[in-house]
């Protein structure tokens, strides 16, 4: 159990357009989705915290205009890079909460590998 | 969140444990410690946490220092599915922020 999915697993856009990645909560309910970046050879950061039917908190440094996310049920969560440049090309991952008593346990989903030319 | 503090790789042998070191020399009464793995081009895994007692589940065992001060995650049967990057963080409970740090990459060698 607890399985997140995204979709697509990697996608080129040119640069200007915009991309929108999906992440999906299989086969529970997440009240709370997080969405991480994460360069080559880097840790990974937290972009984001979403929770179902309210506004995105994002962390310091990242844009809110530029990264948009909706969490419109329990079970989706999409981001929106909008006018994509090459510095935004990174690999994209999301997680998924059952609730504050599982915070820790976070389930993340597979990433997104996302290429600006 | 206190610091944590990871030897950058190791290598270990397939079928042999592998213990991984973790310092968190700053945490505090009421922070976990929890392990993560990331196989490469993949998202997080969740291994294993614990407060103060050891623990043990299906994948890992968790050893806790008395003092709390460093702990070590023990792989009993490493296998050359566990090679990847394994990352210690300690956090409150109910806070849901995971902050990753460089973990340690782990190669298990046949």
């Amino acid at each position: 159990g607890a399985v997140v999915s995204q979709h697509p697993s990697w996608v080129i856009c040119k640069s200007g357009t915009s991309v929108k990645i999906e992440c999906r909560s299989l086969d529970f309910q997440a009240t709370t989705m997080f969405w991480y970046r994460q360069f080559p050879k880097q840790s990974l950061m937290l972009m984001a915290t979403s929770n179902e039917g309210s506004k995105a908190t994002y962390e310091q440094g990242v844009e809110k205009d530029k990264f948009l996310i909706n969490h419109a049920s329990l079970t989706l969560s999409t981001l929106t890079v909008t006018s994509a440049h090459p510095e935004d090309s990174s690999f994209y991952i999301c997680s998924a909460s059952l609730g504050k008593r599982d915070w820790g346990e976070q389930y993340f989903g597979p990433g997104t590998r996302l290429t600006v030319t | 969140d206190a610091k944590t503090t990871q030897p950058p790789s190791m290598d270990c042998a397939e079928g042999r444990a592998a213990n991984l070191p973790c310092n968190h020399s700053t945490i505090s009464g009421n922070e976990y410690v929890y392990w993560y793995r990331q196989i490469h081009s993949q998202g997080p895994q969740y291994i294993i946490h614990g407060l103060k007692n050891n623990e043990t589940n299906e994948m890992a065992s968790l050893i806790i220092t008395e003092d709390r001060k460093s702990s070590t995650l023990i792989l009993p049967h490493a296998t050359l599915r566990d090679t990847a990057v394994y990352y210690c963080i300690v956090r409150v409970l109910n806070d849901y922020k995971l902050s990753f740090g460089a973990g340690t990459t782990v190669t298990v060698r046949a």
